[in-house]
């Protein structure tokens, strides 16, 4: 079945580390993207690419990073700069062109500071 | 800067009752597609509804269906016949055409009861 795999789906997080969290998709989707959901809140644009190789920040870039090597994959690293990095992460891809644009999502990861 | 405001942070009906979630959003463009995503407590976002701005007949989708008043910037979701599954947040968003990236609203928690 096609979709969006998001893994860990539970994440701890030390002071001072990097974590990274995988977002794979086997919907041969140009477009990827990253959310952050915090509790009773919206989703805030992380970064997002709508093509291999490149990406932009979203609206809450600080403390992030990402990489887009391959078109199915898309990991964001939560730096040890995020001094707040608790939240649901949430990843989706899009088809650029298509005739009925939407958002596909993933499962989310839970990430929680120790 | 897009702007989508869902106003009531929390609903609450019967099971069979009709409700109505309000969204609206602010945007200087004419082009743009609007959506309402479903979150249940498993958090797996879902699309409920989709518009395309050009259309003036309001979408529908079985039991949800949308008053979309684009001189307003109105955008609501009205759920009949309201099913226990339908507990979920749900989340207003705006894209415009081309721009590909979604703006979120707050989201409206809404409760079925028994």
């Amino acid at each position: 079945d096609g979709g969006i795999t998001q893994s860990p789906k539970y994440l701890f997080r030390k002071e001072g580390q990097n974590v990274t969290l995988s977002c794979e998709q086997n919907l041969n989707h140009d477009a990827m993207y990253w959310y952050r959901q915090d509790p009773g809140q919206g989703l805030r644009l992380i970064y997002y690419s709508q093509i291999v190789n490149d990406f932009q920040k979203g609206d809450i870039a600080e403390g992030y990073s990402v990489s887009r090597e391959k078109k199915e994959s898309f990991p964001l690293t939560v730096t040890s700069a995020q001094k707040n990095p608790t939240a649901f992460y949430l990843c989706a891809s899009m088809q650029r062109g298509a005739t009925n644009e939407k958002l596909f999502f993933g499962s989310g990861t839970q990430l929680s500071v120790l | 800067a897009q702007t989508v405001t869902q106003s009531q942070p929390e609903m609450s009906v019967q099971e069979a009752e009709t409700v109505t979630l309000s969204c609206t959003y602010d945007t200087s463009e004419s082009n743009y597609y609007l959506f309402w995503y479903k979150q249940p407590p498993s958090r797996q976002m879902i699309l409920v509804i989709r518009q395309e701005a050009y259309k003036q007949q309001n979408a529908t989708e079985n039991r949800f269906s949308v008053n979309f008043q684009k001189a307003a910037k109105s955008f609501s979701l009205k759920i009949s016949d309201s099913q226990l599954g339908d507990t979920a947040m749900y989340f207003c968003a705006f894209m415009i055409q081309g721009a590909q990236k979604l703006v979120f609203g707050q989201g409206t928690r809404l409760t079925i009861n028994p």
